[in-house]
């Protein structure tokens, strides 16, 4: 069975510009996690999507943004882009994100912005 | 919100035991979660807890009391391959999907 996949793997961006991450979920997971991790803040929870709606979400500026499509897969985006969003952005597939499920993540994707 | 607790960085003998404590704050607890992470990789499930008591597998084994907003990782016959970043995770009632991650500790084995 196939892990979570993320594209791309690295990715180096200028201030200002906007720039659009994908994971593809383990096959039958439902519901995608983003966080961002960062060396001072940690893994950070961004949001949450199941069933293409959003679920929930973490305490980022409006400039994050993210969707799910009918396949299960998620892209995130973030527009004007600043110094601080340097960080590892990783994407969590699980089940249905209740009871046991655990949440399998991604290899992530290394975001740095210059 | 959560106020999650972990001692920063633990050093430890291969063969020995650590045990990694995690204090949690929740207005509603609905799960604990540890990973293992890896330098330069993403995290991976260790254990699950939502019920007070010890749940064990293999050399791994976790604690948790509701009660006290407590939960301790516990490592045994320490291996080299366990030097590595562990992560005590919370989740809230209703919040399925997001879980609230301490700083993490980073465990050290030394010959």
């Amino acid at each position: 069975k196939a892990g979570v996949t993320q594209t791309p793997r690295y990715l180096i961006k200028t201030r200002g510009q906007q720039v659009t991450l994908s994971c593809s979920p383990i096959s039958g997971h439902r519901s995608v996690s983003w966080y961002q991790q960062t060396p001072g803040q940690g893994l950070q929870f961004l949001f949450e999507y199941f069933s293409e709606t959003q679920r929930n979400k973490g305490n980022f500026p409006g400039r994050f943004s993210g969707r799910q499509f009918s396949n299960s897969r998620s892209e995130m985006n973030v527009s004007t882009l600043e110094l601080g969003d340097s960080a590892l952005y990783l994407c969590a597939s699980s089940l249905v994100a209740g009871g046991r499920d655990e949440q399998f993540f991604g290899p992530g994707t290394r975001l740095t912005v210059l | 919100g959560q106020n999650i607790d972990q001692p920063t960085e633990m050093t430890a003998t291969e063969g020995a035991i650590v045990q990694i404590n995690c204090t949690y704050q929740t207005s509603g607890f609905n799960g604990l979660f540890w990973y293992q992470q890896h330098a330069g990789e993403a995290p991976t499930f260790l254990s699950y807890n939502v019920l007070d008591g010890l749940e064990e597998k293999g050399r791994f084994s976790s604690f948790l009391s509701r009660s006290k907003g407590y939960s301790y990782l516990l490592l045994k016959e320490l291996q080299m391959k366990d030097s590595a970043s562990y992560l005590c995770a919370v989740r809230d009632r209703n919040s399925w999907g997001k879980l609230q991650f301490g700083a993490g500790t980073q465990v050290v084995v030394t010959p």
